[in-house]
């Protein structure tokens, strides 16, 4: 298993761009989630899914949207980029996702710098 | 915000048990404590997780209290590849599915 996957690694934009983040796992989970980190901080939920079809915002899903048309694909889409969106993100993806035992996994990330 | 409170920094001597310690005051009784770590700005990597006995793996053990409002994490035999920032996480429910809340972590720095 590749385990998540995230494409690009790095991605420079300009204020007022949009683009889309690329997150994928083989792992046949049902949970989906994306995080941002800002430097020295700890990660905070943007978005998150249950299943295809589904999804939910997190702690901070301003400027971000998201959708889930397969199981093993949740991009990520920055609408129009702003510098407040510098950071790095982590995809990251769990057998089930409820309260209890559930394990998450993380994806390398994805680092982007937004002029 | 974070319902873990840790040091922001410990030292450990290479081949000695790294013990880090987080409190969770006000956690509840169905909510797990889980441990990741991040390498050098990496994903973070799942550690263990506990919800009341003392648990232990092949990458380290959890000891939580019996009140449940503390926790400690044991790296038995830490080497130089242990140098990361750990996060000890309360998993809450959200919703119909439970959420990782990161704080700001431990800098564990692993010396010769």
């Amino acid at each position: 298993n590749a385990g998540v996957t995230q494409t690009p690694k790095f991605q420079v934009l300009k204020t007022g761009q949009s683009m889309t983040l690329q997150c994928a796992q083989d792992m046949n989970h049902e949970y989906m989630s994306w995080y941002r980190q800002d430097p020295g901080m700890g990660l905070r939920l943007i978005h998150y899914s249950v299943g295809a079809g589904i999804t939910d915002q997190g702690e901070v899903p301003n400027g971000y949207n998201v959708s889930r048309s397969t199981t093993e694909d949740f991009p990520l889409r920055l609408l129009s980029a702003a510098p407040s969106q510098t950071s790095v993100y982590f995809c990251a993806s769990s057998l089930q996702g409820g309260v209890g035992t559930d394990t998450q996994y993380f994806g390398p990330g994805t680092r982007l710098t937004v002029l | 915000d974070a319902k873990t409170t840790q040091p922001p920094s410990m030292d450990c001597a290479e081949g000695r048990a790294a013990n880090l310690p987080c409190n969770h005051s006000t956690i509840s009784g169905n909510e797990y404590v889980y441990w990741y770590r991040q390498i050098h700005s990496q994903g973070p990597q799942y550690i263990i997780h506990g919800l009341k006995n003392n648990e232990t793996n092949e990458m380290a053990s959890l000891i939580i209290t019996e009140d449940r409002k503390s926790s400690t994490l044991i790296l038995p035999h830490a080497t130089l590849r242990d140098t990361a920032v750990y996060y000890c996480i309360v998993r809450v429910a959200h919703g119909n599915t439970g959420k990782l809340i990161f704080g700001q972590g431990t800098t564990l720095q692993v010396k010769p």
